[in-house]
């Protein structure tokens, strides 16, 4: 069966610090990969979507980047947090030629900066 | 521009039904989903509309209206454990998926 995982949980990071968010898909080959952020009260944000190693697509200008080094990682970073990044980020999988594009989602990462 | 509308709250009684409302206005369309998240986890699939009519899958059902780009999911028997947001996601003419902010559903005793 398929799985997602995410780590880390849970950061608190200040403000002007590097992040490093990582996902890894297990169970599968070739799934596109997304990054999402969820502010509170709000609805997801789709931050990157990926359809292939190093095949990156941004959805809205930021001072986050995503890379995919490899079919089954998909990894979102920043050189310097801003106040504003702060909130719940969700990475996710979908079958890469599914009819429907059912996500699959991680655990999630909550990101405090202060 | 996308549009995908759900009231922001409801509250309900245990053992009662409730029925949560979405409306959307997409570019094009392929499928309509309901997602239940509950607070700080992730979103977990709960149903998949593509044609209009109602799917029933145990206490839950989905509704879809193509021609008046409107759903619903109607939750019977409500548990406690069913305190959780509910959020509308409509699949474009491109595959991407738009996403309603959620519904934040409170069950009382």
């Amino acid at each position: 069966s398929q799985t997602i995982h995410q780590w880390p949980a849970t950061l608190v990071q200040p403000v002007g610090s590097p992040l490093s968010l990582e996902c890894t898909v297990e169970g599968t080959s070739n799934p596109n990969l997304y990054w999402y952020r969820q502010a509170a009260g709000r609805g997801l944000q789709l931050l990157f979507y990926s359809v292939g190693i190093g095949q990156i697509s941004s959805e809205v200008p930021q001072n986050l980047s995503a890379s995919r080094p490899q079919d089954r990682q998909f990894i979102l970073s920043s050189k310097k947090l801003l106040l504003s990044d702060s909130g719940f980020y969700l990475c996710a999988w979908s079958v890469g030629t599914s009819d429907t594009g059912e996500l699959f989602f991680g655990e999630g990462s909550r990101l405090t900066v202060l | 521009g996308q549009n995908i509308d759900q009231p922001t709250e409801m509250t309900a009684t245990e053992g009662a039904i409730v029925q949560i409302n979405c409306t959307y206005q997409t570019s094009g369309f392929n499928g309509l989903f309901w997602y239940q998240q509950h607070a700080g986890e992730a979103p977990t699939f709960l149903s998949y509309n593509v044609l209009d009519g109602l799917e029933e899958k145990g206490r839950f059902s989905s509704f879809l209206s193509r021609s008046k780009g409107y759903s619903y999911l109607l939750l019977k028997e409500l548990q406690m454990k069913d305190s959780a947001s509910y959020l509308c996601a409509v699949t474009d003419s491109n595959y991407q998926l738009i996403w309603g902010a959620g519904t934040k559903l409170i069950i009382k005793p």
